[in-house]
């Protein structure tokens, strides 16, 4: 079974500053990894994934995270936010071939002006 | 635009009833997945058909029974509502490793 820890509910930036959404999993097996994010009432929408190969991801809004397999982190990240980058974003989990994810509880990023 | 369809949007009803979600997939997904999101809870995964049968089982309540018909679409039924299960559902559809969200039915249980 798969897990996911998101250690920060919240989290407040200064526009245009750079910030850390932390994800940490755990899983016996090898892992898939997505960041996926929520504007206010919307559904979820995959920001980007990791399946295999480089552990540098690069997904959509400029948005990017590092898959790292010693410390069973995926930790998003973006070097300047925009206003509209607030949201609450859900790092999750799943195994290969085994189409059931696991989603963490969530980060709230509020950008401030 | 996800290519999800889910209706109802809002959905407003009284303890101890019985309501039907509906949702569409994708075209061409054979996968459709519930979730229930709730403040107390998060985002919990409930139970995922896969071209028409049961595939994957979570923390779905022996109250709630979903079904995938051979259109695909699926429908997620809630009997014996309780005021806990005011919370916005989702249905999600994939070909791979992807989910594609739809944007939600939102139950209150008055």
């Amino acid at each position: 079974a798969q897990s996911v820890t998101q250690l920060d509910s919240q989290v407040p930036v200064f526009e245009e500053a750079p910030v850390e959404l932390r994800c940490n999993y755990s899983s016996s097996v090898s892992v898939y990894l997505f960041w996926y994010v929520q504007y206010p009432n919307q559904g979820l929408q995959l920001l980007l994934k990791y399946l295999s190969g480089s552990t540098l991801v690069k997904g959509i809004n400029g948005f990017e995270a590092e898959f790292n397999k010693s410390q069973t982190s995926f930790h998003l990240r973006k070097p300047s936010v925009h206003i509209s980058d607030t949201a609450e974003y859900f790092c999750a989990v799943s195994a290969p071939h085994y189409q059931k994810v696991t989603f963490g509880t969530g980060t709230k990023l509020q950008v401030i002006p | 635009d996800s290519g999800v369809t889910q209706t109802p949007k809002h959905l407003i009803t009284a303890t101890g009833q019985r309501v039907t979600l509906r949702c569409s997939p994708r075209s061409g997904d054979l996968s459709v997945y519930w979730y229930q999101q709730s403040l107390d809870q998060g985002l919990q995964f409930l139970i995922q058909y896969y071209n028409g049968e049961e595939r994957a089982k979570g923390n779905i309540l022996e109250r709630f029974s979903a079904q995938q018909f051979p259109d695909l679409h699926s429908e997620l039924n809630l009997s014996s509502l309780e005021l806990g299960d005011s919370a916005l559902y989702f249905c999600a559809s994939s070909v791979g490793t992807e989910q594609f969200f739809g944007p939600g039915t939102r139950l209150t249980v008055l």
